[in-house]
């Protein structure tokens, strides 16, 4: 099965900055994904892991071990529109279409 | 960035009656899109895989008879929940597949469900 985990909830101040975690336990691997999702909307890509080490996108790093399963998205300078859940998703190794995501972390920023 | 519309944004409806939701990809062509639903605090729950020409991959536990699932061209898919009743009531997300390297999934705002 596929397991991906993690935390349900952080919360952070306004230009600060926060790391939110996600481990994984796949049958296969072919990349990770982070996706941001405000209340009552769809998700939007933030990023995109295949390979060992750190993407940075502005204000936005995702960061990958595959040895490690594990990821992390970092968010600088926090902003109060970042009060978001963030979804962790891993992509099937054997089917390029399919997506399995974790719970999600809702991320609330304080002034 | 490659854009995907959904309609209607939310619906109410009477328990038994069916109801459709389109999904578009705008501004690319997507020979594969999916169907998600969502329930609250909870996340994305892959319901079925739609392949432009041919019939959806359904997960299992879903109904296929039940949200009948139409791929008719490479910009639109259509979920029909047929039969709906307030179990079914829920946020139902599209997404299409992007050209690669990265073969993103770009999602549809969503539709939000409601069944009196």
């Amino acid at each position: 099965g596929q397991n991906i985990d993690q935390p349900t909830e952080m919360t952070a101040t306004e230009g600060a900055i926060v790391q939110i975690n996600c481990t994984y336990q796949t049958s296969g691997f072919n990349g990770l994904f982070w996706y941001q999702q405000h209340a009552g909307e769809a998700p939007t890509f933030l990023s995109y892991n295949v390979l060992d080490g750190l993407e940075e996108k502005g204000r936005f790093s995702s960061f990958l071990s595959r040895s490690k399963g594990y990821s992390y998205l970092l968010l600088k300078e926090l902003q109060m529109k970042d009060s978001a859940s963030y979804l962790c998703a891993v992509r099937d190794a054997y089917n390029f279409n399919k997506f399995y995501f974790g719970s999600g972390t809702k991320l609330n920023v304080k002034p | 960035g490659a854009v995907v519309s959904q309609h209607p944004s939310w619906v109410i409806c009477k328990s038994g009656t069916s109801v459709k939701i389109e999904c578009r990809s705008l501004d690319f062509q997507a020979t594969t899109m999916f169907w998600y639903r969502q329930f609250p605090k909870q996340s994305l729950m892959l319901m079925a895989t739609s392949n432009e020409g041919s019939k959806a991959t359904y997960e299992q536990g879903v109904e296929k008879d039940k949200f009948l699932i139409n791929h008719a061209s490479l910009t639109l898919s259509t979920l029909t929940v047929t039969s709906a009743h307030p179990e079914d009531s829920s946020f139902y997300i599209c997404s299409a597949s992007a050209l690669p390297p990265a073969h993103t999934q770009y999602f549809g705002p969503g539709t939000r469900l409601t069944v009196l």
